[in-house]
């Protein structure tokens, strides 16, 4: 198994500005995903995040809104920029290992 | 286009009966099958999975089921507790290691005492 701690685990943020969003696993792993989970909608893939090279985002999402960390390989960060009422949603970090997934704790965010 | 489906949002048993969660794919190259369950304000918790070149796994009180021909698998919860009220996500994923996931709407069990 993998232990995920993902933090904040919940915060109000002010539109317009930005928040990071932290993961840390207690093992190393080559991919760490970020996943979204809007109000009443199910779990949307963020972007992936390979240690030493850029993150790979899916369609509807960019860099710019989405910047990733990934330092190393037990580390990584999302970071929700210029936010507004729309990005309030619960954030997931993810590892996948062989055949089973594991997931942070979530962060809950609220853009007012 | 999603290629998960779970077309039931929800789902309400009676304590001590059987749930039955039901999971709709389109892409016949996923091979690989997952249940999570989802408590609010948590991340999700896998349940149990499933590969392709088997048809049945069983985890003490939860199973699951797949028929590929149908692309359909579910999830029998028996007997099922209160405690199992949650929402379930199965998820698919097409290189056999449960990389890249593909996840469903989720679907919302309620289950009364």
């Amino acid at each position: 198994s993998a232990v995920i701690s993902q933090k904040p685990s919940r915060d109000i943020c002010q539109r317009g500005t930005s928040l990071t969003i932290q993961c840390q696993v207690d093992s190393q792993v080559t991919m760490m995903f970020w996943y979204r989970q809007q109000p009443g909608q199910s779990l949307t893939l963020i972007a992936t995040a390979n240690q030493g090279s850029e993150a790979t985002y899916e369609s509807g999402f960019v860099i710019d809104k989405f910047p990733i960390s990934r330092p190393n390989l037990t580390f990584s960060t999302l970071t929700v920029s210029n936010m507004s009422p729309e990005d309030s949603s619960i954030y997931l970090c993810s590892v996948e290992r062989r055949t089973e997934a594991f997931f942070g704790q979530g962060t809950r965010l609220t853009v007012v | 286009d999603q290629q998960v489906k779970q077309n039931s949002p929800s789902l309400s048993v009676q304590e001590g009966r059987i749930s039955i969660l039901n999971c709709d794919y389109t892409n016949s190259m996923f091979d690989y099958f997952l249940w999570y369950k989802k408590y609010p304000a948590e991340g999700p918790t896998f349940l149990i999975s499933i590969s392709s070149i088997k048809d049945k796994n069983e985890d003490g009180r939860f199973t699951v089921f797949l028929n590929k021909s149908a692309k359909h698998l579910s999830l029998h919860i028996v007997p099922s507790q209160p405690g199992d009220s949650a929402v379930y996500f199965c998820a698919a994923s097409a290189d056999n290691a449960g990389n890249m996931l593909t996840f469903g709407g989720g679907t919302r069990l309620m289950v009364k005492p």
